[in-house]
């Protein structure tokens, strides 16, 4: 495997349901990153982790739960959800570099695709 | 606060014909600047990025962005469309020590054969 990898990549659950979303990046990276991605809109940030501290939290309900067990693993951890919550959700990595400024680049997986009954 | 605007939502261009997607951001600090690519079920894909320096900045794929300060500007240019370029565009503003990417909604480009 290469790059960033996402499973599953389609998934549809009823809003009792709990499941779980995985990534692995196989770049060396010590960032990881879920996005959302609904129609018409902008892409969101959920949550970000660098060196598997969680850094950012961006106002995401409760019923998303994430955990990053080590710098090449993120999961999203999934419970009652609503049907607004029916998205592409995108995981991404890059290498931070504590202590210095800047940004670089994310490498983004191919998404797992939700949908909320 | 940053933000991205891509004014275009949709651009339709004939195959071989030349293409430019704009792109204008809002950032206090000197800006990181990409361009993403979409295809249909597929995650973003890298096209290029300016950090620093020369501020036109060549990617894959024949695509060449050049950045001006002065418009707050970034846009994506290709001489020559190939139909296997249909996909969703995103350019995103980035910097500093936070972590946040700020992307545009999009361009949604069409290539007629």
């Amino acid at each position: 495997e290469t790059g960033v990898t996402q499973t599953p990549r389609h998934l549809v659950m009823g809003m009792t349901n709990k499941k779980s979303l995985k990534c692995e990046q196989h770049l060396g990276h010590n960032a990881m990153y879920w996005y959302k991605q609904s129609a018409k809109k902008p892409l969101e940030l959920m949550f970000v982790y660098s060196l598997e501290e969680r850094v950012e939290n961006n106002s995401v309900p409760s019923r998303f739960s994430p955990e990053c067990p080590n710098s090449s693993h993120l999961f999203l951890h999934l419970h009652t959800l609503q049907p607004e919550d029916s998205a592409l959700y995108l995981c991404a990595s890059s290498q931070d570099h504590p202590g210095t400024s800047g940004i670089d680049t994310q490498y983004f997986g191919p998404g797992t695709r939700l949908t909320v009954l | 606060a940053q933000s991205v605007t891509q004014p275009d939502i949709h651009i339709t261009v004939s195959e071989g014909a030349s293409l430019e997607l704009r792109c204008n951001y809002s950032y206090g600090a000197t800006p990181y600047l990409f361009w993403y690519v979409q295809s249909p079920g597929q995650g973003l894909q890298l096209l290029l990025k300016y950090f620093s320096g020369d501020t036109l900045v060549q990617g894959i794929k024949g695509f060449e962005a050049e950045f001006k300060r002065s418009q707050s500007s970034f846009n994506l240019r290709k001489p020559s469309v190939h139909w296997s370029d249909a996909a969703e565009y995103f350019c995103a503003v980035g910097g500093g020590s936070n972590y946040k990417l700020t992307f545009g909604k999009g361009t949604l480009l069409t290539v007629n054969p």
